[in-house]
């Protein structure tokens, strides 16, 4: 069955940087569409980034864009964020979704970020 | 990209109907029939409950169903169960592959 981990979560300092990885299984990563998606403690989802299949067609929210990087290898069926220059508001739970039909099918369990001041 | 607007709670007594609305703007809701909707239990990752405005996923229940009208859409859930209870989120496509969460609603069995 499809399954995705994510790991990589931790306590930073604001500044600093953190990468995410999300482990994907039971199907072909590179067939899908995939995003990573945060909620921060007691609030709600965000939709953070979205990549393409291919990787070819990435896309941020602004509260983000130009600090975190997406990207995927998919022979090793694997997703990545990249969290550059992280603020105290970063500090949420990352998840890792797979695409379809427009929205998101399956989600892993989650990454704590914490960002210290 | 600010968030869809959801009532921040609901509730219902078991066996009974409840609507949760979510709220958006002709740029997001009203322009797509792309809304999906997620149940949340706590401490746990979302699930796909709705997808495609009113399309379920295989194994969820037909209790749920969905619509939408102009930048509304809506939630619904027949005969509520005790299992119910959980957060609910709303979620749209709003073009150029972004999306658009809603504040979340909690929904309470009574």
């Amino acid at each position: 069955q499809v399954q995705l981990v994510e790991s990589g979560g931790g306590l930073v300092k604001s500044g600093g940087s953190l990468r995410l990885s999300c482990a994907a299984s039971g199907f072909a990563l590179s067939d899908y569409y995939m995003s990573w998606i945060r909620q921060a403690p007691g609030k709600g989802l965000e939709w953070v980034s979205y990549i393409s299949s291919s990787g070819s067609t990435i896309y941020y929210a602004d509260s983000v864009k130009g600090r975190f990087t997406i990207s995927r290898d998919n022979a090793k069926n694997s997703l990545y964020l990249q969290m550059n220059s992280l603020r105290v508001e970063d500090t949420a739970v990352y998840y890792c979704a797979r695409c379809s039909n427009y929205a998101q099918v399956d989600w892993g369990q989650g990454s704590l970020v914490t960002v210290s001041s | 990209q600010s968030a869809l607007t959801q009532p921040a709670s609901v509730s219902g007594s078991p066996g009974q109907s409840i609507t949760i609305s979510c709220a958006g703007t002709s740029s997001d809701v009203g322009s797509y029939n792309l809304v999906s909707w997620y149940q949340q239990h706590p401490g746990k990752a979302p699930k796909l409950m709705i997808y495609e405005g009113s399309k379920r996923p295989s194994g969820v229940s037909n209790r749920f169903s969905a619509s939408k009208s102009g930048n509304t859409a809506s939630l619904t859930i027949s005969g509520l169960q005790a299992e119910d209870e959980a957060d609910y989120y709303c979620c749209s496509y709003a073009g150029s592959s972004t999306y658009v969460f809603g504040t979340g609603t909690k929904v309470t069995v009574l």
